[in-house]
């Protein structure tokens, strides 16, 4: 209950394309979801975090979509460029109480083509 | 404004030996938390602490120990290594704890434990 799965594990795309990383969770009482950009030899780096109470928000290029009742979320990048190549992690969390546990998926290695 | 820095960055042991990671938190930040994070994998949350104490861990044995010292700086320890405890620790830094700054986290590029 306590996982997060992530998918696809790997993905290419051209310049200018769109790539989507799904995530799925099951307990409910999750309440924080960020997703995290890692490059090779770095450590990961927050890019955008979503609330439960909205089912879409932006952020430059990125943009997460939320679906509560299906316990979905989703990581889309919009005109992706070759710098954009790198490993992204969903994660989950509950802030209260104790919070700062953060419960990674298995992560996606994005390749974005020139 | 220095992130979270990390030492050693890489470093080699032997199984049955003992190593110690440090980390230094970002300016600011209070709570440090630990993650493992084995090769093509997610990180995995280790321990965490707040007020020089530890205030939540993971799944990890015993063999896994921290410390966090007044000035928020902290320590992992693990003793008795095994060869699956090969991975890349990070360290992240945040704001308290049970709030939502807590989950705010800034790690660190890591130490790359390699076990032989």
């Amino acid at each position: 209950q306590q996982q997060v799965k992530q998918s696809p594990q790997s993905l290419i795309v051209q310049k200018g394309g769109i790539p989507i990383i799904n995530c799925a969770y099951e307990n409910t009482a999750f309440d924080y979801f960020p997703w995290y950009q890692q490059f090779p030899g770095k450590g990961p780096a927050l890019l955008i975090a979503i609330r439960p109470d909205v089912s879409e928000k932006k952020e430059g290029r990125f943009t997460i979509s939320f679906n509560k009742s299906a316990k979905q979320f989703s990581l889309h990048i919009m005109d992706s460029q070759p710098g954009d190549s790198a490993t992204y992690f969903c994660a989950a969390s509950i802030i209260k109480p104790g919070g700062g546990k953060l419960i990674f998926g298995q992560g996606t290695e994005l390749s974005v083509k020139p | 404004d220095a992130g979270v820095t990390q030492s050693p960055t890489h470093l080699i042991k032997t199984r049955g030996q003992q190593v110690t990671l440090r980390c230094s938190p970002k300016s600011g930040h209070d709570t440090v938390s630990w993650y493992q994070q084995a090769l093509g994998q997610g990180p995995q949350f280790i321990f965490q602490y707040y007020e020089e104490e530890e205030r939540q861990r993971g799944n990890f044995p015993d063999r896994f120990s921290g410390h966090q010292f007044p000035n928020y700086s902290s320590e992992l320890n693990v003793n008795a290594l095994l060869l699956g405890d090969s991975a890349l620790y990070l360290c992240a830094s945040s704001l308290g704890t049970g709030g939502f700054g807590a989950n705010v986290l800034t790690f660190g590029a890591g130490s790359r434990l390699t076990v032989l």
